[in-house]
């Protein structure tokens, strides 16, 4: 069965710090994909990333990245020189080649950036 | 394009009355889903479709019906709202299976 367990609930740093979000996930499917998401406090959801079981290469968009490691079965989201403008909470999805549709979520990280 | 929309914003229902939930998208996204999202809970899937007549439960279906008349439009119903309904709805959709799913701005439903 799909689960996404992201054991940080609150996380509050000093702008500049770097901050990373751990996500660890379960599946039973080899074929499965891993999404990162931003909700700020405007309310909508952003996608930030989508990544496949088959590409463990490390990923960098900018400040952002994302090291996928199988072995533990995390899907680990670091945030370099932290912004103010990042506060928000953040959501770790998995999905499964088995699982039909269903994108299962953790429950979030909210993350606090203050200046 | 408007990408995904979603209406109302937000909503006051009663216990028992009905409605329903637009959802649209002009990606001409085959997949659609609900999902609620609750304090510490994250979302949920409530119901998914993978393209118009097809539609299936997601995690939390009950109190709650859908159709996929329109690869464009995917309603949802509450049919005696309760307040354990009480929620934030997000409408998304995908389009590929398994491919990332773009969410609409959500509605945030009060059941008294």
């Amino acid at each position: 069965a799909q689960k996404v367990t992201q054991a940080q609930t609150e996380i509050s740093v000093v702008e500049k710090e770097d901050v990373t979000l751990d996500c660890v996930y379960e599946t039973r499917d080899t074929t499965y994909y891993l999404f990162w998401y931003k909700q700020p406090p405007s309310g909508e959801l952003v996608f930030l990333i989508r990544r496949n079981s088959f590409d463990e290469q490390n990923e960098i968009s900018g400040r952002y990245s994302w090291n996928f490691q199988k072995s533990t079965s995390s899907f680990n989201f670091t945030i370099t020189a932290s912004q103010v403008v990042d506060s928000a909470v953040y959501f770790c999805a998995l999905s499964e080649e088995g699982g039909s549709e269903k994108l299962v979520f953790g429950k979030g990280m909210k993350l606090t950036v203050n200046p | 394009n408007a990408g995904v929309t979603q209406t109302p914003k937000f909503q006051v229902l009663k216990t028992g009355q009905s409605m329903t939930l637009q959802c649209a998208q002009d990606m001409n996204h085959e997949y659609m889903s609900w999902y609620r999202q609750d304090p510490g809970m994250g979302l949920r899937l409530i119901h998914y479709s993978v393209g118009a007549g097809i539609t299936d439960q997601g995690e939390v279906p009950n109190g709650y019906n859908v159709s996929r008349s329109t690869t464009e439009d995917f309603p949802l119903r509450l049919l005696s709202a309760a307040p354990s309904q009480t929620s934030v709805y997000f409408c998304a959709s995908s389009p590929l299976r398994l491919g990332t799913q773009y969410f609409g701005p959500g509605t945030r439903l009060t059941v008294l």
